[in-house]
């Protein structure tokens, strides 16, 4: 089994509307976790962090349920420019990212 | 300009050929990392350096090595290259803020390397 597990995709979804990925992780002990963003054939760049609380930004939200080892990012209201490939990340003893997730946008 | 850059962007080699990639950052940030990035796998750490005289295995480091020249410069070589070591090599440098233990990673813009 893998650390850190995502669904590849592609999510094949209408502009405006609000999808959600999870991403699992098989370390319990895992402390930070994060969400990012990588265009095609771009580098990722940190969409956001994941606390514990869950987070918001915008249309983004983060969140984390320790007790079933899974973190989720929702984006609402779903723009074109929101076609991207999602990686999630874990830190336990060292940073160990997701496969990633591909969201398609479309029109 | 880019705090991460990294050198060339894009290569193509023959199996067997020393090939080595660079990388500099003008973020004055202490640890860089090289990392790989293949299809269905993910981005996957080959060496890490948490300051210029620490070196540190990743995930898949067999036939790969490592310099960290400066604290702004983390080379990645390949020795003797063979096809499977085709792929997209990032690097990427952190700084580990005091009173935080967040560690984000910021990226270099890539290197699509081709073994054949």
């Amino acid at each position: 089994r893998k650390e850190v597990e995502q669904d590849p995709g592609p999510f094949n979804v209408p502009e405006g509307a609000t999808v959600a990925f999870n991403c699992t992780y098989s370390n319990s002990a895992s402390q930070s976790f994060f969400w990012y963003r990588q265009d095609c054939r771009k580098e990722p760049k940190l969409l956001m962090s994941v606390y514990s609380s869950g987070n918001e930004d915008g249309r983004f939200t983060a969140q984390l349920n320790r007790a079933s080892q899974y973190i989720s990012l929702l984006i609402r209201d779903s723009k074109l420019s929101d076609s991207a490939t999602y990686l999630c990340a874990v830190i336990s003893l060292k940073l160990i990212f997701g496969a990633g997730t591909r969201l398609a946008v479309h029109p | 300009d880019a705090d991460v850059t990294q050198t060339p962007r894009n290569r193509i080699t023959k199996t067997g050929k020393r090939i080595m990639l660079e990388c500099s950052q003008t973020k004055g940030h202490d640890r860089m990392y090289w990392y790989r990035q293949d299809p269905g796998l993910g981005l996957r750490l080959i060496y890490y350096s948490f300051d210029v005289k620490d070196i540190n295995k990743g995930e898949i480091s067999d036939g790969y090595s490592v310099s960290r020249q400066a604290q702004a410069k983390f080379s990645l070589s390949l020795e003797s290259a063979i096809p499977n070591q085709t792929a997209l090599y990032f690097c990427a440098t952190s700084d580990q803020s005091k009173g935080e233990t967040i560690d984000t990673q910021y990226f270099g813009p890539g290197t699509r390397l081709t073994v054949l």
